[in-house]
């Protein structure tokens, strides 16, 4: 079956470090994929996207890296802040063009 | 723009009680999308509407879950009659289209009891 899974569900990291968050997707055929942040309390925020077409992206300190062949998806969070604590989503639109989400992984900074 | 908005932020209800979750989407906002959020599932969809028309309801748990959208700018989750294993967080998003980025409401937090 389809799946969007991240192997680690807590990341923690020092604040000001850079942060980086792993996503393996499993549908070979998926050409759009998302990053969303859900912080406590909240509905999940979109960061970012990246398409198939694309191996990279950047946006306002992160960076989205696509890499097709091993189907891994990344998010790279740069000069990591409290305000990035929140659990982290990859996902991606399957065939039938739904948006499949992973389960998560937990940041958390440490000032 | 105020976002997508739900209605209630919080419901507790006793089990076998009728409950309506109410959702706006995004003005211009074509496509709008009900998910469920618990630990043990993480987040998981539930039905979409493309232009105010049911796509696919193939997540809905079982027939005690109806959705509706009678206009562009109104939708609602019913669940009748309610269970305990119901408790959860309920969103609605809405997008531009099928497949473009989803905006995300704040939630209905369900406890049924």
């Amino acid at each position: 079956g389809e799946s969007v899974g991240l192997h680690l569900p807590t990341l923690s990291v020092q604040e000001g470090d850079n942060s980086i968050i792993n996503c393996a997707y499993s549908n070979s055929a998926s050409d759009y994929f998302i990053w969303y942040k859900q912080e406590s309390g909240k509905g999940p925020q979109f960061i970012i996207d990246i398409r198939s077409n694309m191996d990279k992206r950047q946006g306002q300190r992160v960076t989205v890296l696509l890499n097709k062949t091993v189907k891994h998806l990344s998010l790279q969070i740069a000069a990591t802040q409290p305000g990035d604590s929140a659990v982290y989503f990859c996902a991606e639109f399957n065939q039938g063009g739904k948006l499949i989400f992973g389960q998560g992984t937990e940041l958390s900074v440490k000032p | 723009d105020a976002g997508v908005i739900q209605s209630p932020r919080h419901e507790v209800t006793e089990m076998g009680q009728e409950v309506t979750l109410r959702c706006k989407p995004i003005s211009g906002h074509n496509s709008l999308f009900w998910y469920r959020q618990t630990m043990m599932r993480g987040l998981e969809l539930l039905i979409y509407f493309n232009n105010n028309v049911p796509i696919d309801d193939s997540g809905m748990p079982e027939d005690r879950f109806s959705a509706k959208m009678p206009n562009a700018s109104f939708s609602t989750l019913k669940i009748q009659p309610s269970e305990p294993r119901d408790s959860a967080v309920y969103f609605c998003a809405s997008s531009l289209s099928q497949k473009t980025e989803q905006y995300f409401g704040p939630g209905t937090r369900l406890t049924v009891t």
